[in-house]
């Protein structure tokens, strides 16, 4: 099915544990986003990326790491896990035409838990 | 500190009664105004959007207001269905010429429809 999908839905960790989300678009849009929500903070924009090998940070970008090799695929890395990053994780793409400004296709989610 | 903000964090009605959501910005260079929808376990869907240039969109059931001198915009939604029950999401972005689909989103406010 066409769409943007993300790895794994669920996942527990213990601190200091490098964690991988993984994140594969099955059209081939340029630009894609990884959001965490949070309670009382909504959803925050991690990192983006522009293209592949075009990234950028977000609001909130320490502790994490992307990359961005091939345009459908877009993983985000925690490279030594900690107990605020608890969060779901959310991937996005973006159709860029003109006149749409926003309107962002999401993935399912990752629900991450650091012990 | 919050750019987009979303000051209520739930919302009951009654079905078949309207719903106002509201959100509240403090960027004036934002010209660009969306809702997302979310259902529990599922990533944001997007719902409607409005341009700075405007000051009323509707889509069915679903309308935008935006007071640029207040910053603010709100949803209506008219009649209410239990099927509206989610959490909202408020966006906006800054883009002119950057055009990056970069969004920064409000807290998120949970609407319940009762039947």
């Amino acid at each position: 099915d066409a769409g943007i999908t993300q790895s794994p839905r669920y996942k527990i960790t213990e601190t200091g544990r490098q964690v991988t989300l993984m994140c594969h678009q099955t059209w081939s849009h340029s630009y894609m986003f990884w959001y965490r929500q949070d309670l009382g903070h909504g959803l925050r924009l991690i990192y983006y990326s522009a293209a592949a090998d075009i990234t950028d940070k977000g609001e909130v970008p320490d502790g994490y790491v992307v990359s961005r090799s091939k345009t459908e695929n877009f993983p985000l890395t925690l490279e030594s896990a900690t107990r605020s990053q608890t969060s779901v994780y959310f991937c996005a793409c973006w159709p860029w035409t003109p006149g749409n400004t926003g309107e962002l296709f999401f993935g399912e989610g990752s629900r991450l838990t650091v012990l | 500190d919050q750019q987009v903000k979303q000051n209520s964090p739930s919302l009951s009605v009654q079905e078949g009664r309207i719903s106002i959501l509201n959100c509240d910005y403090t960027n004036s260079m934002f010209d660009y105004f969306l809702w997302y929808k979310k259902y529990p376990a599922e990533g944001p869907t997007f719902l409607i959007s409005i341009s700075s240039i405007k000051d009323k969109n509707e889509d069915g059931r679903f309308t935008v207001f935006l007071n640029k001198s207040a910053k603010h915009l709100s949803l209506h939604i008219v009649p209410s269905q239990p099927g509206d029950s989610a959490v909202y999401f408020c966006a906006a972005s800054r883009d002119g010429s950057s055009n990056t689909g970069k969004l920064i989103f409000g807290q998120g406010t949970t609407l319940q429809v009762k039947p």
